[in-house]
């Protein structure tokens, strides 16, 4: 089983709307959380990180939120564009240890 | 200027034979990695380096090899082919091991078909 859950698997949403993503994890000691985003046919790209300490943090129109207690992460877009279609991935990293742990992802489509 | 780039982005040859990915990072990092991404579009780490050291070699076929020339540049080797090899593999490097200011930086990919 992997220690990153991410959900939904895909979703599609009309342009303007909002959506969240979910990340549950696992994995222990934690140390940090970042969230990717992914456009097709390219790398990931990183948009948030939250440590322990943090439970919001906001790029633009992206917001992560972060339960060290019950070890969920929350992804939401605001307003979505066409261009917030991607794959959005969850990856936490562990104390003392170089592996980090990576979720499936949750592919978002935003249609006119 | 591209911060990660690796040659080639599309790959395709028949089993049993040997390619190589390029990869060159120009963001001054110390640490690279190679990720193989299967069609489910799970990421998982093939191997690390830091300054040119082996540091991650996760469960992989031998018949995969890392080479870095220098903290630049890492290249994978892969030798007799299998079908099970076609995935995209990307190339990634980070300012060190694990920090928080570290984020990967990912190439875009190289898309290697086998057939």
């Amino acid at each position: 089983k992997n220690q990153v859950e991410q959900s939904p698997q895909s979703l599609i949403i009309l342009e303007g709307k909002n959506c969240t993503l979910q990340c549950n994890y696992t994995v222990s000691p934690f140390s940090n959380l970042r969230w990717y985003k992914q456009d097709t046919g390219r790398g990931p790209v990183s948009l948030t990180i939250m440590t322990f300490s943090e439970n919001t943090k906001s790029n633009g129109r992206y917001t992560a939120t972060l339960d060290a207690d019950t070890k969920q992460s929350s992804l939401h877009i605001t307003a979505s564009q066409l261009s917030d279609s991607a794959s959005y991935i969850c990856v936490v990293s562990v104390s003392n240890d170089y592996k980090l742990s990576f979720g499936a992802g949750t592919t978002v489509t935003v249609r006119a | 200027d591209t911060a990660v780039s690796q040659t080639p982005k599309y790959l395709v040859t028949q089993m049993g034979n040997d390619k190589s990915i390029k990869c060159e990072q120009n963001l001054g990092h110390d640490t690279m990695y190679w990720y193989k991404q299967d069609s489910k579009k799970f990421l998982k780490i093939m191997f690390s380096y830091n300054n040119k050291e082996l540091i991650i070699n996760e469960t992989v076929p031998n018949r995969f090899s890392p080479k870095s020339p220098d903290k630049a540049h890492l290249n994978l080797h892969i030798n007799s082919l299998e079908l099970g090899d076609s995935a995209v593999y990307f190339c990634a490097s980070s300012q060190d091991l694990q920090s928080y200011n570290s984020p990967l930086h990912f190439g875009n990919g190289t898309r290697l078909t086998v057939t």
